[in-house]
């Protein structure tokens, strides 16, 4: 099973908008309302912003949204914060598998 | 609040058996959930490896599926990886997560142990 694809780098200034896309097929994004979007800072655990597409976890600011569209999904981060700055995954859900996405890095 | 600790040997000579174990506190495994592991090589991105749950049923990606074990010891409160016939390809940070089967996400994560592949 393929990397989902991901732009390498995407960056907005404080207060802006950034959106991050996540490609696949519909065998795994396109296929299925389960991806999920993983917020990663150098040396820090992995955190769950989004998962079944849209849902936010308790403790995620409501700035992180999710979205899907065909085989694609987004992650939307609005009144960006310097806190924000960080790598990016998004993952979905297979029939046979479990996949993760290439990654974004996200300058604020 | 469920927290997750990786441990094991950094280095790996290749053709061995890399082995790692997660110790898990917070919350019990055997009340539920799945348990898995994930990897990130050196500079690039995230590849699932494999889940089990209370039960020991096993799932694997497919790429590594002949050479990965999973297992879960209730007693301890941990579950483990072993990775057979190691390459320089498998030199990694190895997180060990907590994985919600009805929506397919993993919702807490160990910080990570680097695992290098060198003779």
């Amino acid at each position: 099973q393929s990397a989902l694809t991901q732009p390498p780098s995407a960056s907005g200034s404080p207060g802006q908008s950034v959106t991050i896309s996540c490609t696949g097929t519909s065998s795994d994004v396109g296929g299925y309302n389960f991806v999920s979007w993983y917020q990663q800072h150098p040396g820090k655990v992995l955190k769950l912003m989004i998962y079944e597409v849209t849902k936010r976890p308790s403790g995620v600011p409501d700035r992180f949204s999710g979205s899907k569209s065909g085989n694609t999904a987004y992650l939307t981060v609005s009144g960006l914060q310097a806190e924000d700055e960080a790598d990016y995954y998004c993952s979905s859900y297979t029939a046979i598998d479990y996949v993760f996405g290439t990654g974004t890095k996200v300058t604020v | 609040q469920v927290q997750l600790q990786e441990s094991g040997p950094g280095l790996v000579k290749p053709s061995e058996t890399l082995s790692l174990t997660c110790a898990v506190s917070g919350y019990s495994i055997s009340s539920g959930y799945y348990w898995s592991w994930v990897r990130q090589p050196p500079g690039k991105g995230l590849q699932w490896i494999g889940t089990i749950n209370h039960s020991r049923d096993i799932y694997s990606t497919p790429s590594l599926k002949s050479r990965v074990t999973v297992s879960v010891d209730t007693s301890k409160n941990q579950f483990s990886l072993k990775l057979s016939s190691v390459t320089a390809a498998d030199t990694a940070v190895y997180f060990c997560a907590r994985y919600t089967s009805s929506g397919f996400y993993f919702d807490s994560w160990g910080q990570g142990t680097l695992v290098t592949v060198s003779s």
